[in-house]
Protein backbone atom coordinates (compact mmCIF):
# COMPACT_ATOMS: atom_id res chain seq x y z
CA UNK A 1 0.00 0.00 0.00
CA UNK A 2 1.23 3.49 -0.46
CA UNK A 3 2.58 5.68 2.43
CA UNK A 4 0.98 8.73 1.57
CA UNK A 5 -2.25 8.54 -0.50
CA UNK A 6 -4.88 11.42 -2.17
CA UNK A 7 -8.32 11.47 -2.76
CA UNK A 8 -9.69 12.11 -5.39
CA UNK A 9 -7.14 11.83 -8.13
CA UNK A 10 -8.86 13.65 -10.48
CA UNK A 11 -11.95 15.95 -10.08
CA UNK A 12 -13.82 18.32 -12.66
CA UNK A 13 -15.99 20.98 -10.43
CA UNK A 14 -17.57 24.44 -11.98
CA UNK A 15 -16.59 27.95 -10.51
CA UNK A 16 -17.66 28.84 -7.22
CA UNK A 17 -18.29 25.08 -6.04
CA UNK A 18 -16.54 23.86 -2.69
CA UNK A 19 -13.93 21.19 -2.51
CA UNK A 20 -11.94 19.38 -0.75
CA UNK A 21 -8.99 17.33 -1.03
CA UNK A 22 -7.49 14.68 0.71
CA UNK A 23 -4.29 13.15 1.97
CA UNK A 24 -3.63 10.34 4.61
CA UNK A 25 -0.04 8.84 5.74
CA UNK A 26 1.17 5.99 7.00
CA UNK A 27 4.55 6.85 7.66
CA UNK A 28 4.35 7.88 10.76
CA UNK A 29 5.53 11.84 9.93
CA UNK A 30 4.90 15.21 11.88
CA UNK A 31 5.19 17.23 8.86
CA UNK A 32 2.76 17.51 6.07
CA UNK A 33 2.41 20.01 2.92
CA UNK A 34 0.58 20.68 0.11
CA UNK A 35 1.80 22.08 -3.18
CA UNK A 36 0.40 23.31 -6.36
CA UNK A 37 2.60 22.67 -9.69
CA UNK A 38 1.57 24.51 -12.81
CA UNK A 39 3.65 23.93 -16.09
CA UNK A 40 6.69 26.13 -16.09
CA UNK A 41 6.26 27.11 -12.65
CA UNK A 42 7.24 23.67 -10.77
CA UNK A 43 5.69 23.56 -7.16
CA UNK A 44 4.68 26.05 -4.76
CA UNK A 45 3.80 25.68 -1.45
CA UNK A 46 0.19 26.21 -0.02
CA UNK A 47 -0.02 25.06 3.52
CA UNK A 48 2.39 23.37 5.62
CA UNK A 49 1.82 21.96 9.42
CA UNK A 50 4.49 20.62 11.62
CA UNK A 51 1.78 19.08 13.92
CA UNK A 52 -2.03 18.74 14.55
CA UNK A 53 -2.06 22.24 16.38
CA UNK A 54 0.46 24.21 14.21
CA UNK A 55 -0.56 25.35 10.80
CA UNK A 56 1.18 27.95 8.13
CA UNK A 57 0.39 29.31 5.21
CA UNK A 58 2.84 29.12 2.54
CA UNK A 59 3.64 31.24 -0.30
CA UNK A 60 0.31 30.80 -2.29
CA UNK A 61 -2.13 30.58 0.66
CA UNK A 62 -4.93 33.20 -0.58
CA UNK A 63 -7.93 31.17 -1.67
CA UNK A 64 -7.30 28.34 -0.07
CA UNK A 65 -7.55 26.40 3.69
CA UNK A 66 -6.33 23.34 5.39
CA UNK A 67 -7.02 21.31 8.52
CA UNK A 68 -4.99 18.64 10.51
CA UNK A 69 -7.62 16.11 11.32
CA UNK A 70 -4.80 14.01 12.99
CA UNK A 71 -1.56 12.99 12.43
CA UNK A 72 -2.28 10.92 9.56
CA UNK A 73 -4.35 13.03 7.59
CA UNK A 74 -4.25 16.73 6.03
CA UNK A 75 -7.01 18.28 3.99
CA UNK A 76 -6.83 21.00 1.64
CA UNK A 77 -10.31 23.36 0.84
CA UNK A 78 -11.27 25.35 -1.89
CA UNK A 79 -13.88 27.73 -0.61
CA UNK A 80 -14.87 28.81 -3.60
CA UNK A 81 -13.14 27.51 -6.65
CA UNK A 82 -12.14 29.86 -9.35
CA UNK A 83 -10.18 29.13 -13.02
CA UNK A 84 -6.95 29.66 -11.69
CA UNK A 85 -6.94 26.83 -9.28
CA UNK A 86 -6.51 24.36 -11.80
CA UNK A 87 -3.55 22.66 -11.08
CA UNK A 88 -2.48 19.71 -9.79
CA UNK A 89 -2.10 19.35 -6.38
CA UNK A 90 0.44 17.40 -4.15
CA UNK A 91 0.54 16.40 -0.38
CA UNK A 92 4.12 15.67 1.02
CA UNK A 93 5.15 14.52 3.92
CA UNK A 94 8.53 14.35 6.25
CA UNK A 95 10.29 13.92 9.69
CA UNK A 96 11.00 16.63 12.21
CA UNK A 97 14.50 17.73 11.82
CA UNK A 98 17.02 14.42 13.42
CA UNK A 99 14.59 12.18 13.26
CA UNK A 100 14.86 10.22 9.89
CA UNK A 101 15.81 11.34 6.38
CA UNK A 102 15.27 14.39 5.64
CA UNK A 103 13.25 14.10 2.41
CA UNK A 104 10.02 14.42 1.59
CA UNK A 105 7.69 12.01 0.40
CA UNK A 106 4.68 12.36 -1.84
CA UNK A 107 1.49 11.45 -2.86
CA UNK A 108 0.46 10.75 -6.39
CA UNK A 109 -1.16 14.03 -6.85
CA UNK A 110 -4.61 15.17 -7.26
CA UNK A 111 -5.84 17.03 -11.02
CA UNK A 112 -8.03 19.56 -10.04
CA UNK A 113 -10.01 21.44 -12.96
CA UNK A 114 -12.41 24.16 -12.09
CA UNK A 115 -14.51 24.84 -15.35
CA UNK B 1 16.15 33.14 1.94
CA UNK B 2 16.38 30.28 -0.45
CA UNK B 3 15.63 29.45 -4.09
CA UNK B 4 16.49 27.56 -6.66
CA UNK B 5 17.29 27.98 -10.16
CA UNK B 6 17.10 25.27 -12.86
CA UNK B 7 18.43 26.38 -16.65
CA UNK B 8 16.13 24.39 -19.55
CA UNK B 9 13.14 23.96 -19.33
CA UNK B 10 13.41 20.96 -21.86
CA UNK B 11 16.48 19.00 -22.43
CA UNK B 12 16.82 16.20 -25.20
CA UNK B 13 19.32 13.29 -25.77
CA UNK B 14 20.01 10.43 -27.60
CA UNK B 15 20.06 7.34 -26.25
CA UNK B 16 23.31 6.64 -24.52
CA UNK B 17 24.43 9.89 -24.74
CA UNK B 18 25.54 11.93 -21.76
CA UNK B 19 22.50 13.88 -19.09
CA UNK B 20 23.65 16.72 -17.87
CA UNK B 21 20.37 18.98 -15.70
CA UNK B 22 21.72 21.82 -14.60
CA UNK B 23 20.61 23.40 -10.94
CA UNK B 24 21.66 26.57 -9.15
CA UNK B 25 21.04 27.11 -5.80
CA UNK B 26 20.78 30.43 -3.56
CA UNK B 27 20.91 30.39 0.24
CA UNK B 28 21.98 32.23 2.87
CA UNK B 29 22.93 29.44 5.30
CA UNK B 30 24.70 25.82 4.57
CA UNK B 31 21.59 24.62 2.35
CA UNK B 32 21.04 20.91 2.12
CA UNK B 33 19.96 19.84 -1.35
CA UNK B 34 17.98 17.72 -3.66
CA UNK B 35 16.96 16.03 -6.77
CA UNK B 36 13.38 14.84 -7.43
CA UNK B 37 12.08 12.58 -10.99
CA UNK B 38 8.32 12.89 -11.84
CA UNK B 39 7.28 10.35 -14.22
CA UNK B 40 4.24 11.08 -16.07
CA UNK B 41 1.28 11.34 -13.80
CA UNK B 42 3.36 9.95 -10.82
CA UNK B 43 4.21 12.04 -7.67
CA UNK B 44 7.75 13.45 -6.89
CA UNK B 45 10.67 10.48 -6.35
CA UNK B 46 13.43 11.45 -4.17
CA UNK B 47 16.71 10.45 -7.23
CA UNK B 48 19.51 11.66 -4.36
CA UNK B 49 20.18 14.05 -1.96
CA UNK B 50 23.11 16.59 -0.54
CA UNK B 51 23.31 16.79 3.57
CA UNK B 52 26.72 17.63 3.89
CA UNK B 53 28.59 14.50 3.84
CA UNK B 54 30.58 13.88 0.70
CA UNK B 55 30.03 16.21 -2.25
CA UNK B 56 29.63 13.34 -5.01
CA UNK B 57 26.45 11.89 -3.93
CA UNK B 58 25.17 9.03 -5.90
CA UNK B 59 21.40 8.20 -6.44
CA UNK B 60 19.43 5.94 -8.02
CA UNK B 61 19.07 4.64 -11.69
CA UNK B 62 22.83 5.91 -12.46
CA UNK B 63 22.19 9.48 -11.94
CA UNK B 64 24.59 11.29 -9.55
CA UNK B 65 25.60 15.08 -8.67
CA UNK B 66 27.94 17.23 -7.62
CA UNK B 67 27.31 19.84 -4.48
CA UNK B 68 29.97 22.77 -5.68
CA UNK B 69 29.57 25.61 -3.19
CA UNK B 70 32.04 28.04 -5.35
CA UNK B 71 29.57 27.56 -8.17
CA UNK B 72 26.71 27.39 -5.69
CA UNK B 73 25.68 24.47 -8.11
CA UNK B 74 24.36 20.93 -7.78
CA UNK B 75 24.00 19.81 -11.43
CA UNK B 76 22.66 16.12 -11.97
CA UNK B 77 24.28 13.63 -14.24
CA UNK B 78 23.98 10.39 -16.22
CA UNK B 79 26.47 8.79 -17.96
CA UNK B 80 24.31 6.94 -20.68
CA UNK B 81 20.49 7.81 -20.78
CA UNK B 82 17.94 5.14 -21.21
CA UNK B 83 14.63 5.41 -22.80
CA UNK B 84 12.79 5.43 -19.00
CA UNK B 85 14.73 8.26 -18.20
CA UNK B 86 12.20 10.40 -19.70
CA UNK B 87 10.15 12.13 -16.77
CA UNK B 88 10.65 15.99 -15.22
CA UNK B 89 13.41 16.43 -13.25
CA UNK B 90 13.11 19.00 -10.20
CA UNK B 91 16.37 20.25 -8.01
CA UNK B 92 15.17 21.23 -4.34
CA UNK B 93 16.85 23.57 -1.78
CA UNK B 94 16.33 23.55 2.06
CA UNK B 95 17.92 24.38 5.32
CA UNK B 96 19.17 22.91 8.82
CA UNK B 97 15.72 22.69 10.06
CA UNK B 98 13.93 21.24 6.87
CA UNK B 99 10.65 23.64 7.13
CA UNK B 100 10.54 24.18 3.87
CA UNK B 101 11.49 23.00 0.83
CA UNK B 102 11.96 25.18 -1.99
CA UNK B 103 11.39 23.72 -6.02
CA UNK B 104 12.66 25.10 -9.10
CA UNK B 105 10.83 25.21 -11.73
CA UNK B 106 11.54 21.53 -13.24
CA UNK B 107 13.55 20.45 -16.41
CA UNK B 108 11.67 17.77 -18.64
CA UNK B 109 14.16 15.34 -20.10
CA UNK B 110 13.20 13.67 -23.42
CA UNK B 111 15.50 10.86 -24.77
CA UNK B 112 15.73 10.08 -28.31
CA UNK B 113 16.36 6.68 -29.52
Amino acid sequence: DADVTQTPRNRITKTGKRIMLECSQTKGHDRMYWYRQDPGLGLRLIYYSFDVKDINKGEISDGYSVSRQAQAKFSLSLESAIPNQTALYFCATSDSPGQGSNEQFFGPGTRLTVL
Amino acid sequence: AQSVTQLGSHVSVSEGALVLLRCNYSSSVPPYLFWYVQYPNQGLQLLLKYTSAATLVKGINGFEAEFKKSETSFHLTKPSAHMSDAAEYFCAVSVYNFNKFYFGSGTKLNVKP
